[in-house]
C-alpha cells in the first residue's frame, strides 16, 4: 500500500522567510513523487515532480529515498505562495495524495 | 487547450434522483480519473479509465457508475445517493495511464460541488 504523510495542517510564515513543507511517504516499489498546489478558488495544479528535478516559482523538492521524504522548499516566501499544498505519490496506476498543508504567508 | 472541463459546477440532488456529472478534455489524453474530495480533506481516487476501459475501481459503491463513451469524455452517473456523498467531485486526465510511466502529469478540472439533500 502507498501512503503519504504531511504532518503539518497549517504553516504560517512571514514574507521573505524560508519555507519547508514536509512530506514523507511509504511505498514498497519505486515511487514517483509530486507536489500539487491549489490556490483559492482555483483548480488543483501540478507544481513540480521529482523526476524533472526542476524549480518552479522558486520551489524545489528533493527525493530522499533513505529518509523516504520529499520536502518542498523555498528560500524566500512571497504572499502569492499562500495556498494549499498536496504531496502526492504515484505507485502503479494510482496517484495518492497526502492530507495537505495550508501555507499562509503574512506580510 | 490544456483544460479539463467539468459540468455542472454545482449540483443539488435528492436521494431518489438520478443525475450525471460530465468531464471533457481535448488534449488527446488516454487516461481519465474520478476523485472525491470532502471539505478540508485530500482528493481520494474513485475510478481510473485507461484507453476508455475501466482499470481501477477503488471499491466505490454501485450508486456511483462511471462511463467513458469516448477518449474525450468521462461521465459519472449518480443514483440513490446519500447525504454523506456530498463532496467536490474532481475529474483528471493524463496523457497515458500512469502505469506506462511516460508523462505522468495529471490535469485536474475545477470540480462539481455536489450536495445530496
Amino acid at each position: 500500500a502507498q501512503r503519504v504523510t504531511q504532518p503539518e495542517k497549517l504553516l504560517s510564515v512571514f514574507k521573505g522567510a524560508p519555507v519547508e513543507l514536509k512530506c514523507n511517504y511509504s511505498y514498497s516499489g519505486s515511487p514517483e513523487l509530486f507536489w500539487y498546489v491549489q490556490y483559492s478558488r482555483q483548480r488543483l495544479q501540478l507544481l513540480l515532480r521529482h523526476i524533472s528535478r526542476e524549480s518552479i516559482k522558486g520551489f524545489t523538492a528533493d527525493l530522499n529515498k533513505g529518509e523516504t521524504s520529499f520536502h518542498l522548499k523555498k528560500p524566500f516566501a512571497q504572499e502569492e505562495d499562500s495556498a494549499m499544498y498536496y504531496c502526492a505519490l504515484r505507485g502503479g496506476n494510482k496517484l495518492v495524495f497526502g492530507a495537505g498543508t495550508i501555507l499562509r504567508v503574512k506580510s | 487547450d490544456t483544460e479539463v472541463t467539468q459540468t455542472p459546477k454545482h449540483l443539488v440532488m435528492g436521494m431518489t434522483n438520478k443525475k450525471s456529472l460530465k468531464c471533457e478534455q481535448h488534449m488527446g489524453h488516454r487516461a481519465m480519473y474520478w476523485y472525491k474530495q470532502k471539505a478540508k480533506k485530500p482528493p481520494e481516487l474513485m475510478f481510473v479509465y485507461s484507453y476508455e476501459k475501466l482499470s481501477i475501481n477503488e471499491s466505490v459503491p454501485s450508486r456511483f457508475s462511471p462511463e467513458c463513451p469516448n477518449s474525450s469524455l468521462l461521465n459519472l452517473h449518480l443514483h440513490a445517493l446519500q447525504p454523506e456523498d456530498s463532496a467536490l467531485y474532481l475529474c483528471a486526465s493524463s496523457q497515458t495511464p500512469w502505469s506506462r510511466g511516460s508523462d505522468t502529469e495529471a490535469f485536474f478540472g475545477q470540480g462539481t460541488r455536489l450536495t445530496v439533500v
